[in-house]
C-alpha cells in the first residue's frame, strides 16, 4: 500500500538557518503530495503541495518539489524564524479517493 | 467559512464506556474524512463520506467503532465499549469533490482510563 516515510526529529535549529525535511514516499500510481504544519495547540493546516512530477509547492518561504524518479518531496526554507517552529507532516493521496496516507511527523524547534 | 469544527475537544472516560464525537464540516463539501492521531506519529485515516455515503473504511475501524453522516453534513463517529488504546486524537476533515485538498478540524483527544 502507499506510505511515506519522512526524516525523524527533533531538529532543533537557530533562527535564519537552512532547514531540510527528507521525504520519500511509495505509491502504485502518480499521487499527489503535501506537506501539512501542526503549529502547538493548533489543528493540521496545509503548507504546500504538488499534484505532478516536476511540480514545485511554494508558501510562506517553503519549497519542495514533486520528484518523481527518486519518490521524494523533501522540505526546504533558507532562512527560518521562531515562528516556524511546529511538527511537519509529509503526506500523499491517490486519484480518486484523496484519503491522505501521512508519515510519522518532525518536529522542529527554531530557538532565537 | 469558518472552518472545520469538532466537539468535545477533550473527553476523557472510563474503559468500557461508549463516547460520541462530532465533526461540523465547511459548508458545502462533500467529502467528509475521519483520521486517528496517536503520540509521535501521523494521522492515520478511518473512514470517508461522500455527501451522505460512507464509501470506504480502513481495517483500522473495527465493529466498536461507527460513523455516519445522516444528511450530508455534520458527522458522527460513535466508539462502543471504550478500550484504553482507543485513546487518541481524532480529526475530521473535509474537502470539495474532485479536490485534493483536505481542511482539518482541531480534533477530539480522546483519554480512556
Amino acid at each position: 500500500g502507499d506510505s511515506v516515510t519522512q526524516m525523524e526529529g527533533p531538529v532543533t535549529l537557530s533562527e535564519e538557518a537552512f532547514l531540510t525535511i527528507n521525504c520519500t514516499y511509495t505509491a502504485t500510481g502518480y499521487p499527489s503530495l503535501f506537506w501539512y504544519v501542526q503549529y502547538p495547540g493548533e489543528g493540521l493546516q496545509l503548507l504546500l503541495k504538488a499534484t505532478k512530477a516536476d511540480d514545485k509547492g511554494s508558501n510562506k518561504g517553503f519549497e519542495a518539489t514533486y520528484r518523481k524518479e527518486t519518490t521524494s518531496f523533501h522540505l526546504e526554507k533558507g532562512s527560518v524564524q521562531v515562528s516556524d517552529s511546529a511538527v511537519y507532516f509529509c503526506a500523499l493521496s491517490d486519484i480518486g479517493d484523496y484519503k491522505l496516507s501521512f508519515g510519522a511527523g518532525t518536529t522542529v524547534t527554531v530557538r532565537a | 467559512d469558518t472552518g472545520v469544527s469538532q466537539n468535545p475537544r477533550h473527553k476523557i472516560t472510563k474503559r468500557g464506556q461508549n463516547v460520541t464525537f462530532r465533526c461540523d464540516p465547511i459548508s458545502e463539501h462533500n467529502r467528509l474524512y475521519w483520521y486517528r492521531q496517536t503520540l509521535g506519529q501521523g494521522p492515520e485515516f478511518l473512514t470517508y463520506f461522500q455527501n451522505e455515503a460512507q464509501l470506504e473504511k480502513s481495517r483500522l475501524l473495527s465493529d466498536r467503532f461507527s460513523a455516519e453522516r445522516p444528511k450530508g453534513s455534520f458527522s458522527t463517529l460513535e466508539i462502543q465499549r471504550t478500550e484504553q488504546g482507543d485513546s487518541a486524537m481524532y480529526l475530521c476533515a473535509s474537502s470539495l469533490l474532485g479536490k485534493e485538498t483536505q481542511y482539518f478540524g482541531p480534533g477530539t483527544r480522546l483519554l480512556v482510563l
